[in-house]
């Protein structure tokens, strides 16, 4: 079954610093989605990713999806505290199922 | 934007009560789920519903757990005797030709 592993699983930067986020998939990526969570709280969508090389910026926020399918990543330029939170990546579903599936999540602290 | 809607946001129940979740998803949308996320956890999957029935279910989906799709607008998420361990956040999503989520209920069981 396809499992999504983000990396780092926690980071710490300055305010101000660029950071980047990896989600990387054990199967190509049919949709590949970003989300945001604060700390017991709701998903935020952030962007949405499907094809191969595509890219999508939001704010300070761009996504890319590389031309494999099997990797995305996640750039904050010129961190700001509000930025701070759980970044969440999605996927799917795949062929034989109906299912989406998770990363395991990476929390972002920003030091004002 | 369309939106996917959970009410209610917060639920607090007596351990070994029933407790039923609900969600609207998105009118024109053919497919829906249930997810869980216990505090501090990853974001599982539970169950996905096509056609009036389940398509495809998680081990966790077990007999305590059973949805509906009662009149066509609501999508139903029931635990029937709740434990300690269903404390978790709840989301619904459904899916056109991409996926939207709810914004979850919580479930504390006390």
């Amino acid at each position: 079954s396809q499992e999504l592993e983000q990396s780092p699983q926690s980071l710490i930067v300055q305010e101000g610093k660029n950071l980047t986020i990896n989600c990387t998939s054990s199967k190509t990526l049919y949709g590949l989605y970003w989300y945001k969570q604060k700390y017991g709280e709701g998903l935020i969508f952030l962007m949405m990713l499907q094809k191969g090389g595509e890219e999508k910026s939001h704010e300070k926020i761009t996504a890319k999806l590389d031309e494999k399918k099997q990797q995305s990543s996640l750039h904050i330029t010129a961190s700001q505290p509000s930025h701070a939170g759980i970044y969440l990546c999605g996927a799917g579903p795949t062929s034989g199922t109906y299912k989406y599936i998770f990363g395991t999540g990476t929390r972002l602290k920003v030091l004002a | 934007e369309p939106e996917v809607t959970q009410t209610p946001s917060h639920q607090v129940t007596q351990m070994g009560q029933e407790v039923i979740l609900r969600c609207v998803p998105i009118s024109n949308h053919l497919y829906f789920y249930w997810y869980r996320q216990i505090l501090g956890q990853k974001v599982e999957f539970l169950v996905s519903f096509y056609n009036n029935e389940i398509s495809e279910k998680s081990e966790i989906f077990d007999d305590q757990f059973s949805v509906e799709r009662p009149d066509g607008s609501n999508f139903t998420l029931k635990i029937r005797s709740t434990k300690l361990e269903d404390s978790a956040m709840y989301f619904c999503a459904s899916r056109g030709s991409e996926a939207f989520f709810g914004q979850g209920t919580r479930l504390t069981v006390v």
